[in-house]
């Protein structure tokens, strides 16, 4: 089935420590993106790719970082910079269009 | 000034009244906008697109008003199903397709 994939769904890191979360998609889109979600609040963008080896800063890119090696992957690295990573983070993925399709989510929690 | 802003509710509603939802955005270049749904701990799925002379799906209907820069949507006939938090979502005019979300509008549709 075509789609996009999230890993891991619950992620747990201790201070200092950088993690990396993985998003897939088969789904033969150029355009991925990442967002943060805190309780309460709207998703807030924090980095997004238009193609293979080029990606752009969102609103809040400070602390994270990004690769697009490859179309159908997109990792997100949360780097111990990060003053507040505690959050669930969602992958999407676009054609040309507008529309976005999310996959499920990884909760990460800094212990 | 949130670039997207909705009443957070909650809105507690017996099963079939009709509620309505309310946004505003501050972008006037804005080009395209949506509705998502979000089930609790899941991710934002696309409810429907929403255009200038407004438009129906089923139960739910949504309407712009580009002059006051505000978007509705309405639901018809609540059932226990569309209990969730809807997403009012504003996309700019950039090339990157950026979503731009509102905090989102808690709905509990009651037996």
């Amino acid at each position: 089935d075509g789609g996009i994939t999230q890993s891991p769904k619950y992620l747990f890191r201790k201070e200092g420590q950088n993690v990396t979360l993985s998003c897939e998609q088969n789904l033969n889109h150029d355009a991925m993106y990442w967002y943060r979600q805190d309780p309460g609040q709207g998703l807030r963008l924090i980095y997004y790719s238009q193609i293979v080896n080029d990606f752009q800063k969102g609103d809040i890119a400070e602390g994270y970082s990004v690769s697009r090696e490859k179309k159908e992957s997109f990792p997100l690295t949360v780097t111990s910079a990060q003053k507040n990573p505690t959050a669930f983070y969602l992958c999407a993925s676009s054609t040309s269009g507008n529309e976005q399709f999310f996959g499920p989510g990884t909760r990460l929690t800094v212990l | 000034r949130k670039e997207v802003e909705q009443d957070p509710g909650p809105f507690n509603v017996p099963e079939g009244a009709t509620v309505a939802f309310n946004c505003t955005y501050s972008n006037s270049a804005s080009q395209s906008f949506f509705w998502y749904r979000q089930d609790c701990r899941k991710e934002p799925k696309l409810l429907m697109s929403v255009y200038s002379s407004g438009n129906e799906d089923g139960r739910f209907t949504a309407q712009l008003n580009r002059a006051s820069q505000y978007i509705s949507l309405l639901i018809r006939d609540s059932k226990l199903s569309d209990s969730a938090t809807y997403l009012c979502v504003v996309s700019d005019s950039g090339s990157a397709r950026q979503l731009t979300f509102g905090s989102g509008t808690q709905l509990t549709v009651l037996p």
